[in-house]
């Protein structure tokens, strides 16, 4: 079956650096984008960005421009986000998210989250 | 940047049904996907494209877009449904998906 599987929960001192993985399986990796989505204790869903696969192009958010990277081993079906300069308010539980090719499409299938704590 | 607003929170009675508010401005003009999440729990998508429905969502839920607003309606609403309901659209002027803040809805 069509799985997202990420990686384990983090705690990060402020100023430090996360990389998350998110390991796909099911379907054929490059034919879907792959988007991040966090989310703060009793928030709500914030989109982070996408990433392409297939032609390992990147769109972030603009308030996180310059502090993220998405990236992406085809060789393993796994896309890897990085986050940057932590700060504590990026605690939060961090998604990846499953989108068809094109804009405006839905996010079809969900990873199980991970757990980020900034934490001094 | 494209700004999506809905009510914090509504309640119904079991067996009524709930409409749940989604406005932007000219909403009506995208395509809107909405998820429901339960605590603990990743979201999922139970209407997308506006009005369409993913297998296995019951067909309770349904969805509308017009002007500005769109509604995801569930109908005989069941205990089972309360959850946090999120809208999301793409902002074309930016390239950015954007989501609604979220209606948590309670089933008294």
């Amino acid at each position: 079956q069509v799985q997202l599987v990420q990686s384990g929960a983090e705690v990060k001192k402020p100023g430090a650096s996360v990389k998350l993985s998110c390991k796909a399986s099911g379907y054929t990796f490059i034919n879907y984008y792959i988007h991040w989505v966090r989310q703060a204790p009793g928030q709500g869903l914030e989109w982070m960005g996408i990433i392409n696969p297939k032609a390992d192009r990147t769109t972030y958010a603009q308030n996180l421009q310059g502090r993220v990277i998405m990236t992406r081993d085809t060789s393993t079906s796994t896309v890897y986000m990085d986050l940057n300069t932590l700060r504590f308010e990026d605690t939060a539980v961090y998604y990846c998210a499953r989108g068809p090719p094109g804009a405006a499409k839905a996010f079809d299938v969900w990873g199980q989250g991970t757990m980020v704590a900034v934490s001094s | 940047s494209y700004v999506v607003t809905q009510p914090p929170s509504m309640s119904e009675a079991p067996g009524k049904t709930a409409r749940i508010p989604c406005g932007g401005n000219n909403i009506g003009g995208k395509s809107v996907h909405w998820y429901q999440q339960k605590p603990g729990q990743a979201p999922v998508v139970v209407i997308y494209y506006d009005s369409d429905r993913p297998p296995g969502i019951p067909e309770r839920f349904s969805g509308s877009n017009s002007g500005n607003t769109a509604t995801l309606t569930i109908s005989r609403v069941e205990a089972g449904d309360e959850a946090d309901y999120y809208c999301q659209v793409w902002d074309s002027n930016n390239d950015q998906y954007v989501f609604g803040p979220g209606t948590r809805v309670t089933v008294l």
